[in-house]
């Protein structure tokens, strides 16, 4: 079955540092991937996409992902977290079938970034 | 240019009762999606619609319903509402042209009471 996994709930971090948000996924074919985030009473906002390429992405508000093909990974990544950043974030991967496709989602992990 | 927009952005119903949700995609995109988030299930896809055709449904019953209109505007319904059914409700309008991005509105609070 085709999925997306976000192993953590919570990820807690310190104004400043780096954080990662963690994301796998099961498909079959190549992987579209996808980051977005959730501040709170909003819809979800696109942070950074992965279709083909370099595997390195960078996205909005300074946020990047790395595609490791071996590991089925597509984690998220900051230099330096700010306050800000706190949200629920999205892992997702476009499934293709039958000529169709649509988004399948991860559980959410909710960042918590503290001064 | 205008994002997406749902209307309404919070609504209550009682048990039995129907719901008509509306979403307005971003201009010129013809294809509409929908899906449903909750604490317990998280981020479940509903429908696509993409020129006034549904192609694509998700694993929802019956009571979950959608259309789309000749100006791309979308609009779902649920039917006899249950207490189950208390959920955020999302739009995406999807950019076409192979960059697979979706952009969705603010959605709709539906409470069933």
């Amino acid at each position: 079955a085709q999925s997306v996994a976000q192993p953590e709930d919570q990820v807690n971090v310190a104004e400043g540092n780096p954080l990662t948000v963690k994301c796998t996924y099961s498909v079959s074919g190549n992987p579209y991937l996808f980051w977005y985030v959730q501040y709170p009473n909003r819809g979800l906002q696109f942070l950074l996409k992965y279709i083909t390429g370099d595997n390195l992405v960078k996205g909005s508000y300074g946020f990047e992902a790395e595609f490791n093909k071996s590991q089925t990974s597509f984690h998220l990544k900051k230099p330096s977290a700010l306050v800000s950043d706190s949200a629920l974030y999205f892992c997702a991967v476009r499934v293709f079938s039958g000529g169709y496709n649509k988004l399948i989602f991860g559980a959410g992990t909710r960042l918590a970034v503290h001064p | 240019k205008a994002g997406v927009t749902q209307t309404p952005r919070y609504l209550i119903k009682t048990r039995g009762q129907q719901v008509t949700l509306s979403c307005s995609p971003i201009s010129g995109h013809r294809s509409v999606s929908w899906y449903q988030q909750t604490p317990g299930q998280g981020l479940q896809f509903l429908f696509e619609y993409f020129s006034e055709t549904q192609r694509n449904k998700g694993n929802f019953p019956g009571r979950f319903s959608g259309r789309q209109f000749s100006n791309s505007r979308s609009e779902m319904n649920v039917s006899t509402l249950e207490l189950g059914d208390s959920a955020l409700y999302l739009c995406a309008s999807n950019g076409g042209g192979g960059t697979y991005e979706q952009y969705f509105g603010p959605g709709t609070r539906l409470t069933v009471t």
